[in-house]
């Protein structure tokens, strides 16, 4: 079993409509929990983190942990056209990003105009 | 957000040659940094961990002799992948890391070896 879960899509939504991105994972040690973005044959951009379980909000972007499920999610409302791209799941232990980051394998969202 | 600097962002080399790539980080210190790489849909795999003034720590499996790693000053380290073949063709991506969360990554580099 991979340490990190994620469903590679694509996914494929209107603009406008929220989307839903998931990951689980497997090692309880994973403390710090990131979404990242990453467009075609470019370096992943950071969007946001989150410290142990609870949610986080910034604009269109709300982040959730649940260290008791081991499931996180990241929700986009009113999607745009240029939200298009691969986002990826990584998480760290307790050193943050100290010890170096586990990704997903991304999911490739596509918002229809 | 931080900006980190990755050079050139693609090389072709031929087989058997060594080719040098270069991660900088622009506006802020990095004791830390780390080499990534990616193939085709697949996720960004930790080659190794990058210390500013000492030895490189390998992820298991990643050959040290291959993948040299320098990182010579808090603002630059290098990946030079020696004697290249073409299964290294890949995507290296690098990070610099400005704790506790904030790992920057840099542009990437995409090598072709022929």
């Amino acid at each position: 079993q991979k340490e990190v879960e994620q469903d590679p899509g694509p996914l494929s939504v209107p603009e406008g409509a929220i989307v839903s991105l998931n990951c689980t994972y497997s090692n309880s040690a994973f403390q710090y929990f990131m979404w990242y973005r990453q467009y075609s044959r470019k370096g992943p951009e950071l969007l946001m983190y989150t410290y142990s379980s609870g949610n986080k909000e910034d604009g269109r972007f709300t982040a959730q942990v649940d260290k008791s499920s081991k499931y996180i999610s990241l929700f986009i409302r009113d999607s745009q056209p240029s939200d298009s791209a691969t986002y990826l799941c990584a998480m760290s232990g307790s050193g943050g990003g100290a010890d170096g980051l586990t990704f997903g394998k991304g999911t490739h969202l596509i918002i229809q105009p | 957000g931080a900006v980190v600097s990755q050079h050139p962002s693609r090389v072709i080399c031929k087989s058997g040659t060594s080719v040098k790539i270069e991660c900088r980080s622009l506006d802020f210190q990095a004791t830390t940094m780390f080499w990534y790489r990616q193939f085709p849909k697949q996720s960004l795999m930790l080659m190794a961990t990058s210390n500013e003034g000492s030895k490189a720590t390998y992820e298991q499996g990643v050959e040290k002799d291959k993948f040299l790693i320098n990182h010579a000053s808090l603002t630059l380290s290098t990946l030079t992948v020696t004697s290249a073949h073409p299964e290294d063709s890949s995507f290296y991506i690098c990070s610099a890391f400005q704790g506790p969360t904030e790992a920057f990554f840099g542009q990437g580099t995409r090598l072709t070896v022929v």
